[in-house]
């Protein structure tokens, strides 16, 4: 069974930092780009980036760039946010999403974590 | 970046309705459209990949059509588990949502 779990959410002051983390079980974690998507409370989803199987592309939205770094750990089977420089409008549920890439069919994000809450505030 | 907009951004309907979602994309996205379905405190749900095919496990009331720059989601019959709300996505260039369509009970 596919699993993906969040963790390292929790409450920030603003200008802050804190690190993400995803654990991955069930499938072949190193051969699939991952994904961080976010969620305002009572908003809709966002994509906050990108990183693919190797590492070699990583991909952001230009509402984190600069201050948000994806990386991951094949060996460890993990997938990392850090965040910095933390805004009240970050505040939210991160989601972990495995990509999935139909080639043709383009790509769809098929099996997601539960999420963990970051809340950016003084 | 591709924006995309759904429409409506909320409606509502009986069960054994039919319903139908729209999503635009402010340029062109071939077929690289997916459309996931959200309940409240839920992780959202891949219903449907590359504009129309239906992903394993998803019920045939649910279809997708479109390519280019207009899609469709359509529920066939409504049904109680159906209330929810549903986003399209784009992978055309990275990745862009749509703002959502959430569907109530009438």
């Amino acid at each position: 069974e596919v699993q993906l779990v969040e963790s390292g959410g929790g409450l920030v002051k603003p200008g802050g930092s804190l690190r993400l983390s995803c654990a991955v079980s069930g499938f072949t974690f190193s051969r699939y780009t991952m994904n961080w998507v976010r969620q305002a409370p009572g908003k809709g989803l966002e994509w906050v980036s990108s990183i693919s199987d190797s590492s070699t592309y990583m991909y952001y939205a230009d509402s984190v760039k600069g201050r948000f770094t994806i990386s991951r750990d094949n060996a460890r089977k993990s997938l990392y946010l850090q965040m910095n420089s933390l805004r009240a409008e970050d505040t939210a549920m991160y989601y972990c999403a495995r990509d999935l890439d139909y080639g043709d069919y383009g790509e769809n994000f098929d099996s997601w974590g539960q999420g963990t809450l970051v809340t950016v505030s003084s | 970046d591709i924006q995309m907009t759904q429409s409506p951004s909320s409606l509502s309907a009986s069960v054994g309705d039919r319903v139908t979602i729209t999503c635009r994309a402010s340029q062109y996205i071939n077929n690289y459209l997916c459309w996931y379905q959200q309940k409240p405190g839920k992780a959202p749900k891949l219903l449907i990949y590359a504009a129309s095919i239906l992903e394993s496990g998803v019920p045939s009331r649910f279809s997708g059509s479109g390519s280019g720059t207009d899609f469709t989601l359509t529920i066939s019959s409504l049904q109680p588990e159906d209330f929810a709300t549903y986003y399209c996505q784009q992978s055309y260039t990275t990745w862009t949502f749509g703002q959502g369509t959430r569907v109530e009970i009438k």
